[in-house]
């Protein structure tokens, strides 16, 4: 099946400043790729996601960048706020199952925390 | 966007007894469905996929007798933990698929 890995599991950035997640995903048949933000006792939500017809895809603060050929995508988050702080996973959906149907691995997550 | 409903949020029950939750998709059908578990701090993890109106798919070192798992609907899946234990202490959602995966609330379970 399907193997996540992301990095940092923690990051810690000043107010103002830009954060960098990275993931890496093993099948090359994956074509799809979301990141969420969960709060403490709450579901994830999902923030941004980039399908593998596109290299990169931005909304206002936040950009999810993705490289096919190295199996790699990032989350960007510019100018961080205290808001902001939350952990953060990857994931990415089983290709066997065909397009449609999300069945998720996730990446053990980032705790993302910004100091004002 | 479409809404999966989970309930109870959070629920405290005795050592040995069951518990089930449940996972609805309130805006869609879905015929299959997905269980999750969230130990603290750590990542979500497939347990199961739950299809409906069959059996469901297990994921490696979960024991299928011990998470019932019931698709009954389109838009109903129930998960019974049976004689729960204390390790059985967790954080479950479920998620349905539509135009992505829809996440229910979370169900807090502790097992005393």
């Amino acid at each position: 099946g399907e193997n996540v890995e992301q990095h940092p599991s923690t990051l810690s950035v000043q107010e103002g400043d830009s954060a960098v997640i990275k993931c890496t995903y093993s099948d090359s048949a994956s074509n799809y790729f979301p990141w969420y933000k969960q709060e403490l006792g709450k579901r994830p939500q999902l923030i941004i996601d980039i399908r593998s017809n596109v290299g990169e895809k931005k909304d206002q603060r936040i950009a999810v960048t993705l490289n096919k050929t190295a199996k790699h995508f990032s989350l960007h988050i510019t100018e961080t706020q205290p808001e902001d702080s939350a952990v953060y996973f990857c994931a990415a959906p089983n290709p066997r199952l065909g397009a449609g149907s999300y069945q998720l691995t996730f990446g053990k997550g980032t705790k993302l925390s910004v100091i004002p | 966007g479409a809404v999966v409903s989970q309930h109870p949020s959070w629920v405290i029950c005795k050592s040995g007894t069951s518990v089930k939750i449940e996972c609805r998709s309130l805006d869609f059908q879905a015929t299959t469905m997905f269980w999750y578990r969230q130990f603290p701090k750590q990542s979500l993890m497939l347990m199961a996929t739950s299809n409906e109106g069959s059996k469901a798919t297990y994921e490696q070192g979960v024991e299928k007798d011990k998470f019932l798992i019931n698709h009954a609907s389109l838009t109903l899946s129930t998960l019974t933990v049976t004689s729960a234990h204390p390790e059985d202490s967790s954080f479950y959602i479920c998620s349905a698929s539509y135009t992505e995966a829809f996440f229910g609330q979370g169900t807090r379970l502790t097992v005393v």
